[in-house]
């Protein structure tokens, strides 16, 4: 693995469905991030981690959750899909020192 | 309300042409100003950085202007090349791990 990584690549899901997006990255980078984009709105932050074991709320948390067990993973699970969750989901972390985030390559989910 | 407005939001020009994309914010505190290059179907990667007290800075065929007086930032592109089509994204820190504001970005599309 090199860099930040993030499965499935696209995904549609039925509405009501457990989904669980997953993201790994093996910089060691502490902090970790979930953004959705869509068309019009931009990237926006659902939520993120500053660290492992601690997590936190962005501009549009609901629907989703997340979990921090190791400094790697950051999956971002929708525990019952509903059809504006149809969006593109983007990754990403940080190194502690620094401001940059390094996005991974977007899962894009279709919710029908 | 912390903003950051971008314009023009699409933009064609053709290849070898130079073009200026803008950058307006509203965001409070200021920590820094960066340019994301996001080609399609992949994540943004960050193209430049300024912090408060740096006015230019450079990237290659990429220059970035920072005017903090008046909350504005430029991203100018020279000799444009077929490979410079994609969206360009301005984001506004205001330090801290949520403390993001994404422009919602100029599609740029540069043809031969």
């Amino acid at each position: 693995i090199a860099g930040i990584t993030q499965a499935p690549t696209s995904q549609i899901l039925a509405a009501g469905r457990r989904m669980t997006l997953r993201c790994t990255q093996d910089m060691r980078h502490n902090a970790m991030y979930w953004y959705r984009q869509d068309l019009g709105l931009g990237l926006r932050l659902i939520h993120y981690s500053n660290t492992a074991g601690t997590t936190g709320k962005g501009e549009v948390p609901d629907g989703y959750s997340v979990s921090r067990a190791n400094t790697d993973d950051f999956p971002l699970t929708l525990a019952s899909a509903v059809p504006s969750q149809t969006s593109v989901y983007f990754c990403a972390s940080r190194p502690s020192r620094s401001d940059t985030q390094y996005f991974g390559p977007g899962t894009r989910l279709t919710v029908l | 309300k912390n903003q950051v407005e971008q314009s023009p939001q699409s933009l064609i020009i053709l290849e070898g042409k130079n073009c200026t994309l803008q950058c307006n914010y509203t965001v409070s505190p200021f920590s820094n100003l960066r340019w994301y290059k996001q080609d399609t179907g992949r994540g943004p990667v960050s193209l430049t950085i300024m912090t408060f007290s740096e006015n230019t800075k450079s990237n290659g065929r990429y220059t970035a202007t920072l005017d903090a007086d008046t909350k504005q930032s430029s991203l100018h592109i020279t000799a444009s090349q077929l490979s410079d089509s994609a969206s360009y994204i301005c984001v506004v820190s205001r330090g801290g791990a949520d403390g993001l504001t994404f422009g919602k970005g100029t599609h740029l599309i540069i043809q031969p």
